[in-house]
């Protein structure tokens, strides 16, 4: 089945360490997204790539990076510089540009700060 | 530039009984714009999305939209809700040939669904 897996479902994390999500998609995708999500609000965009090799910040980079070596492949690093780290990660997909196109989520990590 | 505001934070209704989910769009060039469900602890999942083909627009699980230009409006709605439809609904907007994952999500509605 195509789609995109994010693993861990659940991670815990102790103040001052880096941790990675993993995010890898098998639609053929060129695009790829982070996102962060706190209870009561929206989506907000972390990082963006949309092409291998290359990435973007969003509108709330800081303390996060990533890095695209693969089209598959999309992890996302939350650094120790990030100051409240607890939140739901998503992960998304899209064909690149183009209007009406939709993008494709995967199941999401639950980060807490312990 | 765009923004989407979905209006009601929280809607409630019971078994039955029709749904409402209000949405408002701000966008300076022709729009595509899109309704994603989410169920507790879950990715999101598109329920529809407009094309700019019909304004009337139909998805998944009975669910539909009609975009109204002239009230920059893009409400969800459903005839008879159903207990599976309690979920956080979003709605989006892309601008133009904005990538996708690059639109802006609304702060989403809590839809509660009571026996």
């Amino acid at each position: 089945d195509g789609g995109i897996t994010q693993s861990p479902k659940y991670l815990f994390r102790k103040e001052g360490q880096n941790v990675t999500l993993s995010c890898e998609q098998n639609l053929n995708h060129d695009a790829m997204y982070w996102y962060r999500q706190d209870p009561g609000q929206g989506l907000r965009l972390i990082y963006y790539s949309q092409i291998v090799n290359d990435f973007q910040k969003g509108d709330i980079a800081e303390g996060y990076s990533v890095s695209r070596e693969k089209k598959e492949s999309f992890p996302l690093t939350v650094t120790s510089a990030q100051k409240n780290p607890t939140a739901f990660y998503l992960c998304a997909s899209s064909i690149f540009g183009g209007t009406n196109t939709e993008a494709f989520f995967g199941q999401g990590t639950r980060l807490t700060v312990v | 530039a765009q923004s989407v505001t979905q209006l009601d934070s929280h809607v409630s209704v019971s078994e039955g009984t029709p749904v409402l989910l209000r949405c408002n769009y701000s966008s300076s060039y022709s729009p595509s714009l899109f309704w994603y469900v989410q169920h507790p602890n879950k990715g999101l999942q598109l329920l529809l999305k407009y094309t700019s083909a019909a304004t009337l627009v139909k998805g998944i699980n009975g669910f539909e939209a009609e975009f109204k230009k002239s009230e920059t409006s893009f409400h969800l709605t459903k005839p008879s809700a159903h207990m599976s439809d309690a979920a956080e609904y979003f709605c989006v907007v892309s601008e133009g040939n904005t990538n996708a994952g690059k639109s802006t999500f609304g702060d989403g509605t809590t839809l509660t669904v009571k026996p």
